[in-house]
């Protein structure tokens, strides 16, 4: 089993949509939550971390449940600069290491 | 703005031709990680460092050995390079403290094909 999952889509939505991405993790230990984002053929950037308490960063949403290891992105109002793929990511450890472990992906098209 | 650079973007070569990729950093960061990405696979750490001098093996590190003389650079280098090597390969750095520590900023990537 991997250790992040994530639905590869592709998700494809009409401009205006709300769109919602899940992930679950397996080790019950990790540590901080995050959303990458990557354009095609780019390098990965940070979206936004994921906090228990759920946080919003203008249409992105994040939330996190512990007790399911489960996390989700909310887009709302999609534009077509939204197409993308968006990578779940977990820590597993606390302190000074940050390694990171990637979820494959799932890939979001938005159309007019 | 953080910035990491990668050399080559691009590179074809035969198995067992040894090759160096670089990455070097202006932030002055200690983490710095290599990373390779496969399709349906995501991105799997091969090799990282946490500060000159220190470094430790990821999740597949097997055919690739890495170097940290300096703060700044971090070269991925495969001594004989095979097929299964064939992959998009970024380098990442981090901060280990601070405010800079949940985020990675990654280099644009080097899309290597082994024939």
């Amino acid at each position: 089993r991997k250790e992040v999952e994530q639905d590869p889509g592709p998700f494809n939505v009409p401009e205006g949509a709300t769109v919602a991405f899940n992930c679950t993790y397996s080790n019950s230990a990790s540590q901080s939550f995050f959303w990458y984002r990557q354009d095609c053929r780019k390098e990965p950037k940070l979206l936004m971390s994921v906090y228990s308490s759920g946080n919003e960063d203008g249409r992105f949403t994040a939330q996190l449940n512990r007790a399911s290891q489960y996390i989700s992105l909310l887009i709302r109002d999609s534009k077509l600069s939204d197409s993308a793929t968006y990578l779940c990511v977990v820590t597993p450890f606390s302190g000074g290491y940050n390694k990171l472990i990637f979820g494959a992906g799932t890939r979001l098209a938005v159309h007019p | 703005e953080a910035q990491v650079t990668q050399n080559p973007r691009y590179l074809i070569t035969v198995t067992g031709k040894k090759l160096t990729v670089t990455c070097s950093q202006n932030m002055n960061h200690e983490y710095m990680s290599w990373y390779r990405q496969d399709p349906g696979l995501g991105l799997r750490q091969i090799y990282y460092s946490m500060n000159v001098e220190v470094t430790d093996k990821g999740d597949v590190p097997e055919g690739y050995k890495v170097s940290r003389k300096e703060k700044r650079n971090f070269p991925l280098i495969l001594e004989s390079p095979s097929p299964n090597q064939t992959s998009l390969y970024f380098c990442a750095i981090g901060g280990t403290s601070g405010s800079s520590y949940n985020e990675q900023f990654f280099g644009p990537g080097t899309r290597l094909t082994v024939l």
